[in-house]
């Protein structure tokens, strides 16, 4: 059965340094999610990816976080100068052009640990 | 007043039971309602997404969307210890593009 899949599943950094996480949607979907989800705390949705364009972005989306398909499998998201509320688990999602916006698949996640 | 409401539990209940999971929310404007269940460690997994008001039935869980009193319920009968995981539920109102999720509640199925 296709899956979303995610690497790393654990990055460790420091503070200030840039991390990439990296994402392979379902081959045949066109819809890509970015989510995070702090420990504790509810998944919140950071930005939504169509058509090499981002479709929406939350507030925490902000300049430091940029997200890219640089070929026709990867889907990264990227934080120019971590910070320790960084630290969460980053999980990527994907749907395909017949399926509704409610059925996105989600990959296992990468916890990313912010020092 | 938070958007979505979700006791965070933990449920703990013995095998065999049925299980009742809820959330209450405040926008009217959502519209499309979803159950997710996560594993410790895991991406969450769609188990169920309903439209609008009503019943919804997929093999042991039901998911029941009251428009009028802000609430939803996804009911699970003859609970496994399988089915131990958080249950999250998320909506959206129609023509946005982001889920608004709840924090989650985390079941416990006892052998």
């Amino acid at each position: 059965e296709p899956e979303v899949t995610q690497t790393p599943s654990h990055q460790v950094t420091q503070m200030g340094q840039e991390v990439i996480l990296r994402c392979v949607p379902i081959s045949n979907h066109l819809y890509f999610y970015w989510y995070r989800q702090i420990l504790g705390q509810k998944v919140e949705f950071l930005v939504s990816f169509y058509n090499n364009e981002i479709s929406e972005k939350s507030e925490i989306f902000d300049d430091q976080f940029s997200v890219e398909r640089p070929d026709g499998s990867n889907f990264t998201l990227k934080i120019r100068s971590t910070k320790l509320e960084d630290s969460a688990m980053y999980f990527c999602a994907s749907r395909g052009a017949s399926g509704t916006y409610n059925e996105q698949f989600f990959g296992p996640g990468t916890r990313l640990t912010v020092l | 007043q938070k958007e979505v409401e979700q006791d965070p539990g933990p449920l703990s209940v013995p095998e065999g039971a049925i299980v009742s999971l809820n959330c209450t929310y405040s926008n009217s404007a959502f519209q499309y309602f979803m159950w997710y269940r996560q594993y410790s460690r895991k991406g969450p997994e769609l188990l169920m997404y309903t439209y609008s008001s009503g019943n919804k039935e997929d093999g042991r869980f039901t998911a029941q969307v009251d428009k009028s009193s802000k609430y939803i319920s996804l009911f699970i009968r003859d609970s496994q210890p399988s089915d131990s995981a958080t249950y999250l539920c998320a909506m959206k109102p129609a023509g946005n593009y982001q889920l608004i999720w709840g924090a989650g509640t985390k079941l416990i199925i006892k052998p």
